[in-house]
C-alpha cells in the first residue's frame, strides 16, 4: 500500500512561478524523502528532512515537515522549464534485521510552461 | 563516482518467457534494492539485499527472484512472464545504515508481449 499520497496529482504552471506539492503519510516516520523523476527516467534524490527537522531549504526548494499532522510540503521557488518531471514523496520503513526500503507516493506530475 | 548501472535499459518478451535484468551499484554501497513502477500501481518494492543476503521482500508472487554477488552487483529474474509485468525495474543502492537516501539507475524497462 502507498505509505504517501501526494496532491495534487498534476500542477501546471508558468516558469517563474512557485510550484507546491503536498504529501501526507500515515504511520510514524524517522524522515521523509522527496525524489524527482523526469519521464521514464531513474529517481533522483531531492531532499531528507528528519523529523525532528520543521523546515529545511536546498537550493530552491524548501521542505516543510509537520509530523502532528503527518503531512509535508514541497516548494520549488522560481521554476525553469528544466523542473518539469514527476515528484515523489518518500518514507523509510526498516526492520529489525537490518532491511531498508522506501514507500513512495504515487507523485505529483508538474509541467512548467516557458 | 560511477552512479548505478542497470542492464538492459529496454527489452521486449513474450508471454511465458523469462528474463534477467542486472543492477551494478555504486562503489563501495553493499545494499542494493530493486523496485517496479506501473502507471497503475506506481512505485512498489520488490527486494533488497545486502551482502549476498535478501533482506526483505516484497509482496510479490515467487516469479520474482533476486541475487546478489560478492562484489555487490545484483540480478532480479522474472519468470513466466505475464502481460501484467511489463513496468519500468529500477535498481537503487545505499551507502550505508546511517544514509537514508538511495541511489537509483535509469531503470530497465520491460514490454512483455
Amino acid at each position: 500500500s502507498q505509505q504517501g499520497e501526494e496532491d495534487p496529482q498534476a500542477l501546471s504552471i508558468q516558469e517563474g512561478e512557485n510550484a507546491t506539492m503536498n504529501c501526507s503519510y500515515k504511520t510514524s516516520i524517522n524522515n521523509l524523502q522527496w525524489y524527482r523523476q523526469n519521464s521514464g527516467r531513474g529517481l533522483v534524490h531531492l531532499i531528507l528532512i528528519r523529523s525532528n527537522e520543521r523546515e529545511k531549504h536546498s537550493g530552491r526548494l524548501r521542505v516543510t515537515l509537520d509530523t502532528s499532522k503527518k503531512s509535508s510540503s514541497l516548494l520549488i521557488t522560481a521554476s525553469r522549464a528544466a523542473d518539469t518531471a514527476s515528484y515523489f514523496c518518500a518514507t523509510p520503513r526498516e526492520s529489525g534485521a537490518g532491511s531498508y526500503q522506501l514507500t513512495f507516493g504515487k507523485g505529483t506530475k508538474l509541467s512548467v510552461i516557458p | 563516482k560511477a552512479g548505478v548501472t542497470q542492464t538492459p535499459r529496454y527489452l521486449i518478451k513474450t508471454r511465458g518467457q523469462q528474463v534477467t535484468l542486472s543492477c551494478s551499484p555504486i562503489s563501495g554501497h553493499r545494499s542494493v534494492s530493486w523496485y517496479q513502477q506501473t502507471p497503475g500501481q506506481g512505485l512498489q518494492f520488490l527486494f533488497e539485499y545486502f551482502s549476498e543476503t535478501q533482506r526483505n521482500k516484497g509482496n510479490f508472487p515467487g516469479r520474482f527472484s533476486g541475487r546478489q554477488f560478492s562484489n555487490s552487483r545484483s540480478e532480479m529474474n522474472v519468470s513466466t512472464l505475464e502481460l501484467g509485468d511489463s513496468a519500468l525495474y529500477l535498481c537503487a543502492s545505499r551507502g550505508g545504515a546511517n544514509t537514508g537516501e538511495l541511489f537509483f539507475g535509469e531503470g530497465s524497462r520491460l514490454t512483455v508481449l
